[in-house]
């Protein structure tokens, strides 16, 4: 049972136009949210997280909205650049659960247009 | 500053045999998780570790253990491989307090044959 998913497998953007990256949960408990993004033959690079008390969190180019309501995420890059070509995974977790476990997403790939 | 280590990067082991797998974290980083990633898929948690003892354990067969040492490397071993447990297997290391996030390593990447 896939507890979080990115419907997604790919997503191609011009450079310079907004990205979006969308995941569902189906976990109520989930009250963490991650996006990682990977290169091949490297690990997953974290980029962004947001709390389930917030709606919103910002950090340069990435932003990740949260509804809750309709248990969605979502990763927008803007301006997309040739280097943010890679697979991003949004993964979510159960902070109170004294375990911090990812729940990981399958991925979508991303290609930016140059 | 090193990140997360991992060895050996690449192995090919055949079906039956046992494998070690092994984990630097980040130095001051006293938790370490295991996560393996099959082709296609998003990676899975197999275990965490923090101050050595065992805090989580994922949907996997006993033939998966780990521990964790007093300089917080841990170890993943995996008994009598089958086909399926070819994967990349992902370390990740994090401080026990601020960011949330955790730091994954680079992988190592283990075929069966």
């Amino acid at each position: 049972d896939q507890q979080v998913k990115q419907n997604s497998p790919s997503l191609s953007v011009q450079e310079g136009r907004i990205s979006i990256l969308n995941c569902d949960y189906t976990n109520s408990m989930f009250d963490y949210f991650l996006w990682y993004k990977k290169y091949p033959a490297e690990g997953p690079t974290f980029l962004i997280s947001i709390s389930s008390i917030k709606d919103k969190n910002e950090d340069g180019r990435f932003t990740v909205f949260l509804n809750k309501s309709a248990k969605h995420l979502s990763l927008h890059i803007v301006p997309s650049q040739p280097g943010d070509s890679a697979v991003y995974f949004c993964a979510a977790s159960d902070a109170t659960s004294g375990t911090y476990k990812y729940i990981f997403g399958t991925g979508t790939r991303l290609k930016v247009l140059a | 500053d090193a990140g997360v280590t991992q060895s050996p990067t690449h192995l090919i082991k055949t079906r039956g045999q046992h494998v070690t797998l092994r984990c630097s974290p980040i130095s001051g980083h006293k938790s370490v998780s295991w996560y393996q990633q099959v082709l296609g898929q998003g990676p899975q948690f197999i275990f965490q570790y923090y101050e050595k003892e065992e805090r989580g354990r994922g949907n996997f067969p006993d033939r998966f253990s780990a521990r964790q040492f007093p300089n917080y490397s841990s170890e993943l071993n995996v008994n009598a491989l089958l086909l399926g447990d070819s994967a990349l297997y992902l370390c990740a290391s994090r401080y026990s307090g601020g960011n949330y996030g955790y730091t994954f390593g680079s992988g190592t990447r283990l075929t069966v044959v």
